[in-house]
């Protein structure tokens, strides 16, 4: 297995429009998370799923965010109505249950653009 | 909720040793994790510590107290590749809360 992979790496968008990022984690780890980062910040959690199942979701996370993982192996995060707030590095993490809450494996992101 | 406190900068020369600290407040706290992440890359995870103590891989130590809500990275014969932004990351109830992150710069 080649590690975490996401697509696009890049993406530019207009203020209003929908984006849809996804990700294939590790192919043997139940446990994938998004996370948001800026800037100078350290990953910021969105959301993680174990298996098809989300079990959290970040109360600072706008409902214009959704994330899917529908037969518990790649998933994918959209975001509606774009703002240029939303403009950053999208993370997303693999890890085993086991393991979940410290050992995590990243993708190289996709980094979003609003204009 | 929680938060976590770590220098934002940190320089030192090849060849020395630094330490960089993280103190944290957290509830249901399981352990502290360590990652590394160079520019334009993802952060990599690099050590964790669930019981209080050191552990040691390689050039990289790590170190938590419970008691005191503190742990340390320590790198040792710093290496110029060395150079990038280190994370510290407190886990509970199955996600990690990161911090802000310290910029190593590693100097000839």
């Amino acid at each position: 297995d080649t590690g975490v992979s996401q697509n696009p790496r890049h993406k530019i968008t207009k203020r209003g429009q929908n984006v849809t990022f996804r990700c294939d984690p590790i192919s043997e780890h139940n446990r994938l998370y998004w996370y948001r980062q800026t800037l100078g910040q350290g990953p910021e959690f969105l959301t993680y799923f174990q298996n098809e199942a989300q079990l959290e979701k970040s109360r600072l996370l706008s409902d214009r965010f959704s994330a899917e993982r529908p037969k518990g192996s790649f998933s994918t995060l959209e975001i509606q109505r774009t703002e240029q707030g939303d403009s950053a590095m999208y993370l997303c993490a693999s890890t085993s249950a086991d393991r979940a809450a410290y050992e995590q494996y990243f993708g190289p992101g996709t980094r979003l653009t609003v204009t | 909720g929680q938060s976590l406190e770590q220098p934002s900068e940190v320089t030192a020369v090849e060849g020395a040793i630094v330490q960089i600290n993280c103190t944290y407040q957290t509830s249901g706290f399981y352990g502290l994790s360590w990652y590394q992440q160079h520019d334009g890359g993802a952060p990599t995870f690099l050590s964790y510590n669930g019981l209080d103590g050191l552990e040691e891989t390689g050039r990289f130590s790590s170190f938590l107290s419970r008691s005191d809500s503190y742990g340390y990275l320590l790198l040792q014969e710093l290496q110029m590749k060395d150079s990038a932004s280190y994370f510290c990351a407190v886990g509970s109830a199955g996600k990690s809360t990161f911090g802000d992150g310290t910029t190593l710069t590693v100097k000839p």
